[in-house]
Parts: C-alpha cells; sequence; structure tokens
C-alpha cells in the first residue's frame, strides 16, 4: 500500500546508545520530514528535507542526524541516546513542498530512552 | 514565528451530539489543514483548507484567512470520532507545518 512506513514501532535504549529510525515512502515525494510528538507540546520539527542531497534543520534539531541519498529514504540517527529524548516520532511526507498539500505521516515510532 | 492556537483543549461528547473545535493564527497563511490523530497514534489528514468551506460527511472545516481563524465542525458524533484534533499551517521558512496543541475528543457512548 501507497504511503510513509516508519520502523520500528516501538524501540527502548540505554542513554548512551545510538540507533536509526527509518523512514520510507513510496509516493515520490519529494518533500519529508521529521516530527517528535511530546505530551502538551504538540509535534515539533526536528529535520526536514526537500529533495534527495538536501537536509535542514527545524526547530528541534539537537542530538539528531539526518540524510537524504534518495527520494524515498530519509532515516533519523540518535548520536548518544538521552532521557529528553524519549517521544513519539513521527516521519511525514508532502508532494509540494509550498503548500504541504497532501501531508501523510508514518504510523510513527514509540521510542524511550532508560 | 506563527503561533498557533487551539480551543479547547478538551472536550467530551455524548455520542449523537455535534461540536465544534476553532484554530486561531497569528499570522497570514496560505496553508491550514486538520489532522486527527486516533487513540491508536496515527496521524489522519482530515481538510488542506486554507480558505472557504469543505465538507467531508460528517466533518466540515470553514477557514476565514482575514480573520485568522477555521473551524472545524463535527455532526452526530460517533465513538470513533474520540482522539486529538490537530489544527497545522503552513510556516514558510522551514517548509513545515506548525502545529497547534490539539483539542482532545472523547465521544462516550
Amino acid at each position: 500500500n501507497a504511503g510513509v512506513t516508519q520502523t520500528p514501532k516501538f524501540q527502548v535504549l540505554k542513554t548512551g546508545q545510538s540507533m536509526t529510525l527509518q523512514c520510507a515512502q513510496d509516493m515520490n515525494h519529494e518533500y519529508m520530514s521529521w516530527y517528535r510528538q511530546d505530551p502538551g507540546m504538540g509535534l515539533r520539527l526536528i529535520h526536514y528535507s526537500v529533495g534527495a542531497g538536501i537536509t535542514d534543520q527545524g526547530e528541534v534539531p539537537n542530538g539528531y542526524n539526518v540524510s537524504r541519498s534518495t527520494t524515498e529514504d530519509f532515516p533519523l540517527r540518535l548520536l548518544s541516546a538521552a532521557p529528553s529524548q524519549t517521544s513519539v516520532y513521527f516521519c511525514a511526507s508532502s508532494s509540494d513542498y509550498w503548500t504541504n498539500y497532501g501531508y501523510t505521516f508514518g504510523s510513527g515510532t514509540r521510542l524511550t530512552v532508560v | 514565528g506563527i503561533q498557533v492556537e487551539q480551543s479547547p483543549p478538551d472536550l467530551i461528547l455524548q455520542e449523537g451530539a455535534n461540536s465544534t473545535l476553532r484554530c486561531n493564527f497569528s499570522d497570514s497563511v496560505n496553508n491550514l489543514q486538520w489532522f486527527h490523530q486516533n487513540p491508536w497514534g496515527q496521524l489522519i489528514n482530515l481538510f488542506y483548507i486554507p480558505s472557504g468551506t469543505k465538507q467531508n460527511g460528517r466533518l466540515s472545516a470553514t477557514t476565514v484567512a482575514t480573520e485568522r481563524y477555521s473551524l472545524l465542525y463535527i455532526s452526530s458524533s460517533q465513538t470513533t470520532d474520540s482522539g486529538v484534533y490537530f489544527c497545522a499551517v503552513y510556516g514558510g521558512s522551514q517548509g513545515n507545518l506548525i502545529f497547534g496543541k490539539g483539542t482532545k475528543l472523547s465521544v462516550k457512548p
């Protein structure tokens, strides 16, 4: 089925460990982004990409890296996990950068850092 | 940056009741979207509505861009309408959507 696929759905990390959250879309969308959702905070942008080879920082980028080697994939790397990174992470894509029309979210990754 | 405020933060309804959710934004925008996050966490795009009125079944939305607000109407609510409703506007500088904090809706049978 067409859409945005995120893996894993759940993850527990120890402080200081690193990991990669995977995101893939099969809609040929140029624009992809990562958000984190925390209670009472809504969704906040971590990093985004407007096409293969182009990435930029969002509102809360510290502690995260991204790369975009293909149109389909946009992985998010946690370099050294901290308890403050406990959150639900959403990847999203859109065909239109200027309006984000047709914004589609993945099902989320619930990350706990202990 | 643009501020997005939603009200009310929480809403409890009896099944069959109608409701109106409000979204205010602090600057002119060319894009506004409503999302529903179901109790399992999935975010679903309900409406892309930078201006005017749209309807989809029991849901409808109206955006008055000149007065910087949007309304989401839910008629004859059902328990499956429960969840959190987010309003989001296009922030421009980072190509991202800026989200409000949401309205948590609970529909009781």
